[in-house]
């Protein structure tokens, strides 16, 4: 069974501190993505991290995804309200390339207090 | 496009009861899946589907069953539900490659008394 692990799995932080997220795997996967959900809602991709090594990232959002294809982290800068919501990773299976599968890590949820 | 769609956005169910959650998708996508999501557990795959007349079972598929007679349509069954199925359940579609965004729709809370 491929699992992915996120860490924290509750963060409370006041407006304008830094923190990151990670999830780790001893599975490799092809590609790593990385979601965020609001209450009601279903999860939204923000982005998609494929090369061991890359970093991507998106207005003060950085992602990282592990030499090895393992492991990836989202680091947030100057963390806003805006900003609270749930954080998911989910990696793409090795050999799923027709199939689209993926496997989600169990989430973090982020509240950014004013 | 309304993309991915669910119905019912809540149910209340007595235990042995049967039901179909619906799910539709119009943006011509191959793959499409079926998670529930628990606290603390993320999202766990139930079923999915690489094309119309192919499904396959995912992480937690006991008490569950699925058809695809259409690319756009993915109806999942509770044959006769359980405390244990209560849940948020979501439907999601893609392109059947590695790596492609899932489309997910706005989800099913469930509750089995």
């Amino acid at each position: 069974t491929q699992l992915l692990e996120q860490s924290p799995q509750f963060l409370s932080i006041q407006e304008g501190e830094n923190l990151t997220v990670y999830c780790n795997s001893s599975s490799v996967f092809s590609s790593l993505q990385w979601y965020r959900q609001e209450p009601g809602e279903g999860p939204v991709l923000l982005v998609t991290v494929v090369t061991g090594g890359e970093v991507k990232k998106l207005k003060r959002l950085t992602f990282q995804f592990g030499d090895a294809r393992k492991d990836s982290s989202l680091h947030i800068t100057a963390a806003q309200p805006g900003d609270t919501g749930l954080y998911l990773c989910a990696g793409a299976v090795m050999g799923s390339s027709n199939t689209g599968k993926l496997i989600f890590g169990q989430g973090t949820t982020l509240q950014v207090k004013p | 496009n309304a993309g991915v769609t669910q119905t019912p956005k809540f149910q209340v169910l007595k235990t042995g009861q049967s039901m179909t959650l619906q799910c539709a998708q119009d943006m011509n996508h191959e793959y499409m899946s079926w998670y529930r999501q628990d606290p603390g557990m993320g999202l766990r795959l139930i079923h999915y589907s690489v094309g119309a007349g192919i499904t396959d079972q995912g992480e937690v598929p006991n008490g569950y069953n699925v058809s695809r007679s259409t690319t756009e349509d993915f109806p999942l069954r509770l044959l006769s539900a359980a405390p244990s199925q209560t849940s948020v359940y979501f439907c999601a579609s893609s392109y059947a490659t590695s790596g492609s965004e899932q489309f997910f729709g706005p989800g099913t809370r469930l509750t089995v008394l």
